[in-house]
């Protein structure tokens, strides 16, 4: 079954560092990779997504993932926080086949952006 | 519509009762999903519909949990006897499609059961 590991429950960062989020999947096939981001008492918004196109994948405000089959990741990056990136992120996976459609979600990080 | 509406944004029910979640996803979307939410438990696929074909009812939890979706858009989730282990944040999507181009979500409702 697939699943989707995040390394870190809690990150924090000082404003203007480096963000660096890590996901780690388990599949035999590589499967597409979603980012999404939430805010507090909000939904989830796609921050970006890998699906076998270009391996580094850009995404909105300013972050980017690297798909990296031989290491099975898809880490988060951005290279110089704001304040406003603090909020809770979600890596997830959709397999193919029977799970097509499907969302497998990790169990978040959430990022504080210290000033 | 623009998004993903759900309502209410907020439920409080007795344990025992039957609640009702809705969702209206955006307009076109072909592809809708249920979402759960809660503390130790992540984010946990319940149900989608795609189309007019037979929904995948497979991360339901119970057979206390069911939905529908009336003509291909709105759906509603219903709990009957709801448990204090259903208090949950239900999160709706909607998609083009069940491909990759990633899902809308919408805010949740956020459902407390005393």
């Amino acid at each position: 079954a697939q699943s989707v590991t995040q390394l870190g429950s809690h990150v924090s960062v000082s404003e203007g560092a480096l963000v660096l989020l890590r996901c780690n999947y388990s599949s035999s096939v590589p499967p597409y990779l979603f980012w999404y981001v939430q805010y507090p008492n909000q939904g989830l918004q796609l921050l970006l997504k890998y699906t076998s196109a270009a391996t580094l994948v850009k995404g909105i405000n300013g972050f980017e993932a690297e798909f990296k089959k031989s290491e099975t990741s898809f880490h988060l990056t951005k290279p110089s926080a704001h304040m406003s990136d603090a909020a809770e992120y979600f890596c997830a996976a959709m397999a193919g086949g029977t799970s097509y459609g499907k969302l497998t979600f990790g169990q978040g990080t959430i990022l504080t952006v210290h000033p | 519509g623009a998004g993903v509406s759900q309502s209410p944004s907020n439920k409080v029910t007795e344990k025992g009762k039957d609640v009702e979640l809705r969702c209206d996803p955006i307009s076109g979307h072909t592809a809708l999903y249920w979402y759960r939410q809660s503390l130790g438990q992540g984010l946990e696929f319940l149900i989608y519909f795609q189309g007019n074909s037979a929904p995948d009812k497979s991360g339901l939890p119970s057979d206390r949990f069911s939905a529908e979706r009336t003509g291909g858009s709105v759906s509603t989730l219903t709990i009957q006897r709801t448990q204090q282990e259903d208090s949950a944040v239900y999160l709706c999507a909607s998609s083009l499609g069940t491909g990759p181009s990633g899902y809308t979500f919408g805010s949740g409702t956020r459902l407390t059961v005393v």
